[in-house]
């Protein structure tokens, strides 16, 4: 079974751009969460989807959207990117949900803000 | 916001030694899980014990859960030096909210 897919897995943009991000789940898996590691403050949760509808959210600005696809991918977008943006954003799928049952994770996107 | 906290924040030890992680957290969880984390790449869940169980097993690893002190330990017997890496421990309430601790940076010498 093919793990989870992140695309792509280094970026680099600039103060004010926008960024979308994207994470393949295992097949079978409808949830997706999104968490955003950094040195300084850790895993942080963006997000969760589970078939299209995002089920929980955690507390980051209005910059940071998320949307769940019918084939359960997923895509992460950060509007106007700050500095501090810059940090390693991971995606996890899994079969019941976060919480309910294991996080597989993705290798991750490396984003850096310039 | 984490919730659960690690110590120590790094291990160092020699292949073959046994390393032990602790976790604590703050409110009552559904279950706790542990993760490892490899240098760059994305975590990969290790252990799942749910708040009635007090202890699991997989392999080398064995983890604890005493949710009276809300704590929860992980061992590793005989380390290998492929064992180095980060290892988080994240707590699941009752609503299936996670939160991840900083995690312990374990190093194995070889």
């Amino acid at each position: 079974k093919a793990g989870v897919t992140q695309t792509p897995r280094y970026l680099i943009k600039t103060r004010g751009q926008q960024v979308t991000l994207s994470c393949s789940p295992i097949s079978g898996h409808r949830s997706v969460s999104w968490y955003q590691q950094t040195p300084g403050q850790g895993l942080q949760f963006l997000f969760e989807y589970f078939s299209e509808t995002q089920r929980n959210k955690g507390n980051f600005p209005g910059r940071f959207s998320g949307r769940q696809f019918s084939n359960s991918r997923s895509e992460m977008n950060v509007s106007t990117l700050e500095l501090g943006d810059s940090a390693l954003y991971l995606c996890a799928s899994s079969l019941a949900g976060q919480g309910a049952s294991p996080l597989h994770f993705g290798n991750g996107t490396r984003l850096t803000v310039t | 916001s984490q919730q659960g906290e690690e110590d120590p924040q790094a291990l160092s030890i020699q292949e073959g030694e046994n390393a032990t992680m602790n976790c604590s957290y703050k409110t009552s969880i559904n279950n706790l899980q542990w993760y490892r984390q490899n240098s760059g790449r994305g975590l990969v869940h290790l252990i799942l014990i749910r708040s009635n169980e007090r202890e699991k097993h997989s392999g080398r690893l064995r983890v604890t859960l005493d949710t009276s002190k809300k704590s929860s330990s992980l061992l590793i017997t005989a380390s290998r030096a492929a064992d180095t890496a980060s290892y988080f421990c994240a707590t699941a309430d009752n609503n299936n909210d996670m939160r991840f601790g900083a995690g312990t940076r374990l190093t194995v010498k070889p």
